[in-house]
């Protein structure tokens, strides 16, 4: 069964804190995605991550970074979280170019 | 510039009404697209998706979609639809030299009314 993993699903953080969203998936797909989704805004990619080690901002990169060391997952970190980037996070994989993205369920987070 | 435009932030239609939601995109060579809809609290699941081919695609729960590309157009349909369709809609376009990078419309809200 096919399928993208976020952990923790909520979290509450007080501003200054530091944040650690992780994702995985079990099908071995090379390319795995970080976004955030606000009202009215739609998704918006803050990392693209090609393979292990091997990543690239996105749009909306700041304040965000990220770590590949397995295939299999893909950490999002914010350093100091602020109250902006309170938000709904999505990890996402692809099998290839292209092709159709696997949505974990998202985290939602809360910076006090 | 690659963009994607949904026109319509909410839709209403009562229960067993035909829908069509809207997308245009602006991409000058040839796009992959794709509908996503999102239920509350969840992530996004694909509908259907268009590559090449026959410009009328068929997706999962009775839904279809049509690539037009002399109207840089993917309207996506239901000739009837239940009040469980009621969800968020993406339209996304996958285009250009690195198809890894996504453009997702802002969505359109759908509520079906019983």
């Amino acid at each position: 069964d096919m399928k993208v993993t976020q952990m923790p699903r909520y979290l509450i953080k007080r501003m200054g804190e530091n944040v650690l969203l992780e994702c995985g998936q079990d099908m071995s797909h090379e390319t795995m995605y970080w976004y955030r989704q606000d009202p009215g805004l739609g998704l918006q990619l803050i990392y693209i991550s090609y393979d292990v080690d091997s990543n690239s901002e996105g749009d909306i990169p700041k304040g965000y970074r990220v770590s590949r060391k397995k295939r299999e997952h893909f950490s999002l970190i914010l350093d100091s979280a602020k109250t902006n980037q309170t938000s709904v996070y999505f990890c996402a994989s692809i099998p290839g170019q292209g092709g159709t993205q696997y949505f974990g369920p998202g985290t939602r987070l809360l910076v006090l | 510039a690659q963009s994607v435009t949904q026109p319509d932030a909410r839709v209403t239609v009562s229960e067993g009404a035909s829908l069509q939601l809207r997308c245009k995109y602006s991409y000058s060579g040839t796009p992959y697209l794709f509908w996503y809809v999102q239920y509350p609290r969840q992530g996004l699941q694909l509908l259907l998706k268009y590559y090449s081919g026959d410009p009328v695609v068929q997706g999962v729960n009775g839904f279809e979609a049509e690539f037009s590309k002399s109207n840089s157009s993917f309207h996506l349909r239901k000739a009837s639809v239940h009040w469980s369709d009621s969800a968020v809609y993406f339209c996304v376009l996958s285009a250009g030299t690195n198809a890894y990078k996504v453009i997702f419309g802002k969505g359109t809200h759908l509520h079906v009314l019983p």
